[in-house]
C-alpha cells in the first residue's frame, strides 16, 4: 500500500511567496526524502532527513520531520517560477530494502 | 556525462508485441531499480538489483523480465504488451543497497501501447 500522500495535491503561489507541502506516513521510517520532477523529465533528490532529525535546511528548502506525528514538511522559500514541478517525498523503512513514494504535490510558481 | 541513462525515450508499440527498454548508469553504484509512473503520477517500484542480484520483485507481471549483464546495466523487457503497460518506466541507482539511500534516476522511457 502506498506510504506517503502529499497535501495539498496542486498549489498555485505567486513568484516571491513561500510554498509549503506536507506529506504523512503511516509506519516506522529510516529516512525521509524529497523529490522533485519538472515536467517530462525524472527525479531529482532534494533533501535527505533521517529519523532522528527534526529539521534540515538546504538552500531555500527547509524539511521538518514529526515522528510523532508521522508528517513532514518541505517548505521552498523565495519561490521562482524555475520551481514549477511536483514534489514528491520518499519513506525509507526499516527492514525494507526500499523507497515508498507519495503521490505527489503539482506546484506551480506564477510569474 | 549523463549519470543514469535510458533508452529509447519514446516507444510507441502495437497491443501483443515484445519490446526492451536499456538503463545504464556510470556512477559506480552498486543498486539500480525499475520503476513504473503512471498516468496519475503515482510512482511505484517494479524491480531491484544489486551487483546483478535480483533483490526486489514486487508483484509484478511475469510478462515484465529485468536483466543485469553488470552492476553498470539493467534493463527491462516486456513481452505481449498490452493497454495498461502503457506508462513513464524510469530508472534509477543508488550506491548500496539496504540502506535506502539517496537515488538517481534516468530521465524516463515513456511507453505507449495501442
Amino acid at each position: 500500500s502506498q506510504q506517503g500522500e502529499e497535501d495539498p495535491q496542486a498549489l498555485s503561489i505567486q513568484e516571491g511567496e513561500n510554498a509549503t507541502m506536507n506529506c504523512s506516513y503511516k509506519t516506522s521510517i529510516n529516512n525521509l526524502q524529497w523529490y522533485r520532477q519538472n515536467s517530462g523529465r525524472g527525479l531529482v533528490h532534494l533533501i535527505l532527513i533521517r529519523s532522528n532529525e527534526r529539521e534540515k535546511h538546504s538552500g531555500r528548502l527547509r524539511v521538518t520531520l514529526d515522528t510523532s506525528k508521522k508528517s513532514s514538511s518541505l517548505l521552498i522559500t523565495a519561490s521562482r517560477a524555475a520551481d514549477t514541478a511536483s514534489y514528491f517525498c520518499a519513506t525509507g523503512n526499516f527492514g525494507n530494502e526500499k523507497l515508498t513514494f507519495g503521490t505527489g504535490t503539482r506546484l506551480t510558481i506564477i510569474p | 556525462d549523463t549519470a543514469v541513462s535510458q533508452t529509447p525515450k519514446y516507444l510507441v508499440t502495437q497491443m501483443g508485441n515484445d519490446k526492451s527498454i536499456k538503463c545504464e548508469q556510470n556512477l559506480g553504484h552498486d543498486t539500480m531499480y525499475w520503476y513504473k509512473q503512471d498516468s496519475k503520477k503515482f510512482l511505484k517500484i517494479m524491480f531491484s538489483y544489486n551487483n546483478k542480484e535480483l533483490i526486489i520483485n514486487e508483484t509484478v507481471p511475469n510478462r515484465f523480465s529485468p536483466k543485469s549483464p553488470d552492476k553498470a546495466h539493467l534493463n527491462l523487457h516486456i513481452n505481449s504488451l498490452e493497454l495498461g503497460d502503457s506508462a513513464v518506466y524510469f530508472c534509477a541507482s543508488s550506491q548500496e543497497r539496504g540502506r535506502q539511500e539517496t537515488q538517481y534516476f534516468g530521465p524516463g522511457t515513456r511507453l505507449l501501447v495501442l
